[in-house]
């Protein structure tokens, strides 16, 4: 399995307060994803990075920024959360190949109270 | 833009049964396709894939075809397991290069003993 956690795995927080969700991984991997994932939606892209300090954003990026200071981390901001941010939250990498493949990390429940 | 659509669930199936699940693209150039499996309270495991058109992904008795004439990657097995049950993901890969997914809205696969 790709070396890829995330931290907390288990939120509860109260509307307004800011949250601050960790993605690290293992594999010097370029291409770093966080989605969420919700019913009727599937998995929806928020922010994304193709390398150190490069960032851009997804399809559902507003109320979210990120930050990737380092190869092994890319970190998720809500700044003020909001009970409709109430989610399940996946990172994911990748690197150059002809297939394109990403890699999973095990997923953040944030509840928004 | 790019897009999938992927068929409603949740399906149920007995064990043994023949399970189709269908995947229609839209893309501008040449995506790949990837089926995507989601076991209870985890993240998202690659099943199979596939880069180009014609090309046959398989893994674990899963089989989907590249299909460029009918924009399908329709997901079958044979004789579906109980272990078998989860939500399973269509999705594609941006052709722009970005390595970004669009990913369908998932199908819940419950198999019965």
């Amino acid at each position: 399995d790709a070396g890829i956690t995330q931290s907390p795995r288990h939120k509860v927080t109260e509307t307004g307060t800011p949250v601050t969700l960790r993605c690290h991984q293992t594999e010097n991997h370029r291409y770093m994803y966080w989605y969420r994932q919700d019913p009727g939606h599937g998995l929806r892209l928020i922010h994304y990075s193709y390398g150190v300090k490069d960032t851009d954003k997804g399809e559902v990026s507003d109320g979210y920024s990120v930050s990737r200071s380092k190869t092994e981390d890319f970190l998720l901001t809500l700044e003020s959360a909001t009970s409709s941010q109430t989610s399940v939250y996946f990172c994911a990498i990748s690197e150059f190949s002809d297939s394109h493949e990403q890699f999973f990390g095990p997923g953040t429940r944030l509840t928004v109270l | 833009g790019n897009s999938v659509t992927q068929m409603e669930g949740p399906v149920t199936l007995s064990e043994e049964a023949f399970l189709t699940i269908n995947c229609t693209y839209t893309a501008t150039g040449y995506p790949s396709l990837f089926w995507y499996v989601q076991y209870p309270g985890e993240g998202l495991q690659l099943l199979l894939k596939a880069t180009k058109a014609d090309d046959k992904g398989s893994n674990k008795g899963f089989e989907a075809t590249y299909r460029k004439e009918t924009t399908s990657f329709h997901l079958e097995k044979g004789s579906v397991q109980v272990s078998d049950s989860a939500v399973y993901f269509c999705a594609l890969s941006d052709p722009s290069g970005t390595y970004k997914y669009i990913f369908g809205t998932g199908t819940r696969l419950k198999v019965l003993a």
